[in-house]
């Protein structure tokens, strides 16, 4: 069974440019969740996909947008950078009728906005 | 404003002692609790649950108790193994499905001595 996947592992950007994140689901997962951990924090919840409909969203600006295609797997794509950017971004898969929300992370990209 | 506290940011202990890790919230409504552990470089892993309508849930050396009057809950580890050290993160989740954002605190980092 594969886990959940990411990439780029990590990069490096310039204030106001963009930059997609993707991510592959676990295997038998249908729900795709991002967060944002910045440095010393928990993650923190930017948006959730099911079925490739938007199904929840945090408290980050419209500029933060993301995609989830029929194999499940999903982008996540930001706009203008600014600095407070930078991060590990976080993806989590999580199975139908799962019991209790427990959802399975990849490793996360580091972005560094510079 | 933190839903869910995670007062102590560190903790070291004794290889083979027992390892306590404790985790606050303010939301009555949250209907699942989890314990995550992170390494360096990896993402969160999923540890143990506990579902609100119980006190204690248990998986071989971890036992994780539920105060709901108290609006507390605490991870045992017992005993501590060196592998054990890590970013330690106890998150809640409201939707009492499978779906739906995980609310995490900021973190302990567990350090298990020889």
């Amino acid at each position: 069974e594969t886990g959940v996947t990411q990439s780029p592992t990590h990069l490096i950007k310039t204030r106001g440019q963009q930059v997609t994140l993707r991510c592959s689901s676990q295997s038998g997962h249908n729900t795709v969740s991002w967060y944002q951990q910045a440095l010393g924090q928990g993650p923190q919840f930017i948006f959730q996909y099911y079925r490739e409909e938007e199904n929840g969203r945090g408290n980050f600006p419209p500029r933060f947008s993301g995609l989830q295609f029929p194999n499940y797997s999903s982008e996540l794509n930001v706009n203008a950078l600014e600095l407070d950017d930078s991060a590990l971004y976080l993806c989590a898969s999580s199975r139908p009728g799962g019991v209790g929300n427990i959802q399975y992370f990849g490793a996360g990209t580091r972005l560094s906005v510079l | 404003d933190q839903q869910v506290k995670q007062n102590s940011p560190s903790l070291s202990v004794q290889e083979g002692r027992i390892s306590i890790l404790n985790c606050d919230y303010t939301n009555s409504m949250f209907d699942y609790f989890l314990w995550y552990k992170k390494y360096p470089a990896e993402g969160p892993t999923f540890l143990i649950s506990i579902s609100s309508i119980k006190d204690k849930n248990e998986d071989g050396r971890f036992t994780v108790f539920l105060n709901k009057s108290a609006k507390h809950l605490s991870l045992h580890i017992v005993p501590s193994q060196p592998g054990d050290s890590a970013v330690y993160f106890c998150a809640a989740t409201g939707t009492g499905g499978s779906q739906g954002n995980l609310i995490f605190g900021k973190g302990t980092k567990l350090s298990v001595k020889p």
